[in-house]
């Protein structure tokens, strides 16, 4: 079984700054994906950056990347110039590859980011 | 393009009620994923439906059921409601073999 651990319960950040957002992950898998969601207060839960674990090269998306770091099971999310609208819960999520039925997706308890004006 | 879409948006029922919530995939997706997200927690896999049959499981009583339908919509059913079923219940499609799930807004179940 896969579990996924999101230490941080809340953080903060002042517009415009930059701030990283922590998971870890436990799986015996080797080949698996996985994803940051992002879900504002109106509750509709968005995917914000996906990350293939067999490609090396960290997933970048406008002003999300991430630093995945396969051997230790650690996969941040970097967020550059915050954003008021980035305050949102985010879930950090594992999907193992499936050639045959869709995997499921198992997620973190979530951090909730605040954007500061 | 519709997205997924859920309904209802709400719903408060009491204890041993059932209840059905139903979920419209976004157009040309084949699967339906439940999901199960308790206040202030990350979502719970529930099941999975593919071609009008439950593929995949979550560890969820059998108080909790399901169908999709030959439009690729699908019901989530729970019987004998408990207090600790009060939750938002999310749905979530995706096209069979890709990596990508894309949700509704969800509903908000509220047992008394």
């Amino acid at each position: 079984a896969q579990t996924v651990t999101q230490s941080q319960p809340e953080m903060s950040v002042q517009e415009a700054e930059t701030v990283t957002l922590s998971c870890t992950y436990d799986t015996s898998e080797n080949n698996y994906y996985l994803f940051w969601y992002k879900q504002p207060p109106s509750r509709q839960m968005i995917l914000v950056i996906r990350q293939e674990a067999y490609k090396q090269q960290n997933a970048t998306e406008n002003r999300f990347s991430v630093n995945f770091q396969k051997a230790a099971k650690s996969f941040s999310l970097k967020i550059s110039d915050s954003q008021l609208g980035d305050t949102a819960m985010y879930f950090c999520a594992f999907m193992k590859h499936s050639t045959g039925a869709n995997s499921k997706l198992t997620f973190g308890k979530g951090i909730t980011l605040s954007v500061r004006p | 393009d519709a997205g997924v879409t859920q309904s209802p948006t709400h719903l408060i029922k009491t204890r041993g009620q059932q209840v059905t919530l139903r979920c419209s995939p976004k157009s040309g997706h084949d699967t339906v994923s439940w999901y199960q997200q308790a206040l202030g927690q990350g979502p719970q896999f529930i099941f999975q439906y593919y071609e009008e049959e439950e593929r995949q499981r979550g560890n969820f009583p059998d108080r909790f059921s399901g169908h999709q339908f030959p439009n690729y919509s699908s019901e989530l059913n729970v019987n004998a409601l408990l207090l600790g079923d009060s939750a938002l219940y999310l749905c979530a499609s995706s096209l069979q073999g890709a990596n990508e799930q894309f949700f509704g807004p969800g509903t908000r179940l509220t047992v008394l």
